[in-house]
């Protein structure tokens, strides 16, 4: 059964300062890995899909990176602004092509 | 473009209670998914449907369940309502089946209390 976890649980940092958000997943047979952001009240926002085929996918000042094999991607945050405070959430599709999401990582960036 | 709108954003419903949810999806998009969020079992997939078609089904009881119309609006129903069942249900759509080869938009939710 494919699980997955989102370490830190919660993170806060001085604005600009970059960042990293990890996620890891127990089994590789994935289609993709989405990162999403989730604002108070609000639905989530799709950041970043990675095709299990790439390594990397990059939007703006946000990195993300892929590694089927070991279970691991990485949300790189460059240059953290106050406007990026939010919970951002990983998911993978899986075998079944449903999204199997982690818990998230709560970040606050300190003005 | 309009975005993906959910009626209601809020409900409160007493136990053994039904609810009917509903899900707008943007203009041309065919696939329709539900997610169940709650604060200790995280995002939970509920199904997919597609063209009126239910594709895809999460692990959740026969108590929960939805439907599509040949607008693409999709409708999802809670019957006999359980404490359990209090939740933010988020609805999503795309293009093309869910995920595969774009990502998902979402509505802002129905957060649902069940008393």
């Amino acid at each position: 059964k494919q699980e997955v976890t989102q370490i830190p649980a919660a993170l806060s940092v001085p604005e600009g300062e970059n960042l990293v958000l990890n996620c890891s997943f127990t089994d590789s047979a994935i289609y993709n890995l989405q990162w999403f952001r989730q604002d108070p009240g609000k639905g989530l926002t799709s950041l970043l899909l990675i095709q299990s085929s790439q390594r990397e996918q990059t939007s703006g000042r946000l990195n993300a990176s892929l590694d089927k094999s070991s279970g691991r991607s990485t949300l790189y945050i460059a240059a953290s602004q106050p406007g990026d405070s939010a919970t951002y959430l990983c998911a993978v599709m899986d075998s079944n092509y449903q999204l199997i999401w982690g818990a998230g990582t709560k970040l606050i960036i300190k003005p | 473009k309009a975005g993906v709108t959910q009626t209601p954003r809020y409900l409160i419903k007493t136990r053994g209670q039904q609810v009917t949810l509903s899900c707008s999806p943007i203009s041309g998009h065919r696939s329709v998914s539900w997610y169940q969020q709650t604060p200790g079992q995280g995002l939970q997939f509920l199904f997919e449907y597609f063209s009126e078609t239910q594709r895809n089904k999460g692990n959740f009881p026969g108590r929960f369940s939805g439907r599509q119309f040949s607008n693409s609006r999709s409708e999802m129903n809670v019957s006999t309502l359980e404490l359990g069942d209090s939740a933010l249900y988020l609805c999503a759509s795309s293009l093309v089946p869910s995920g595969l080869e774009e990502t998902q938009y979402f509505g802002p939710g129905t957060r649902l209390l069940v008393l």
